[in-house]
């Protein structure tokens, strides 16, 4: 079946580091990537999104990045901060026909003071 | 900002009763989804609709039924709890394809 994520359970950094969170997919004809974040006892908030006709987008601390070839995502945040603590997951969206919405089972990440 | 409002944050049942999830959206759109989330497995797809009285399965329809009356309102049913419905329970939204899904809070429910 199709999978999305190659997770680490949990990451830790420290507060002020740059974080790098990854995921890979397993469908090339995904064409539409979505961070998400989701903070203890709420739900999935969206973070950035990127599609396949792009290999970067930037936001306020946060860069995604979309490598094709190796079929791969990354989330980087820049200067983490205690807020960032939570469960980070990608998304990826099969457009063509019967449009799907794969989940990955996310990556903790726990911000060290 | 898209508002999802899911009607309860906690909810404790029996095994065989009758479970009402109710999800309200305040944005107009289309599209509605019921998810369940469980440890280890991310999100699973339970049921879609993509307009009024509109509906189809997702991934795990077993023991789920939904209603969507309305177009801000999507409804999840369990028909008759079992132990393996406990779960947090998600619904989202979206305006269409190729668009971020917009999610509620969830209903963490517990059937004993």
């Amino acid at each position: 079946g199709e999978s999305v994520g190659l997770h680490l359970p949990t990451l830790s950094v420290q507060e002020g580091d740059n974080s790098i969170i990854n995921c890979a997919y397993s469908n090339s004809a995904s064409d539409y990537f979505i961070w998400y974040k989701q903070e203890s006892g709420k739900g999935p908030q969206f973070i950035i999104d990127i599609r396949s006709n792009m290999d970067k987008r930037q936001g306020q601390r946060v860069t995604v990045l979309l490598n094709k070839t190796v079929k791969h995502l990354s989330l980087q945040i820049a200067a983490t901060q205690p807020g960032d603590s939570a469960v980070y997951f990608c998304a990826e969206i099969l457009t063509s026909g019967t449009y799907k919405y794969i989940f990955g089972t996310g990556t903790r990440l726990k911000v060290l003071a | 900002d898209v508002k999802v409002t899911q009607s309860s944050r906690y909810l404790v049942k029996r095994t065989g009763e009758k479970v009402f999830l109710e999800c309200v959206q305040d944005m107009d759109h289309e599209n509605m989804f019921w998810y369940r989330q469980d440890p280890g497995l991310g999100l699973r797809l339970i049921y879609f609709s993509y307009d009024v009285k509109m509906k189809e399965k997702g991934d795990i329809p077993e023991g789920y039924s939904v209603s969507r009356e309305k177009k801000e309102r999507f409804s999840l049913i369990l028909e008759s709890a079992s132990t393996n419905q406990t779960s947090m329970y998600l619904c989202a939204t979206t305006p269409g394809v190729g668009s971020p899904l917009h999610f509620g809070n969830g209903t963490r429910l517990t059937v004993t």
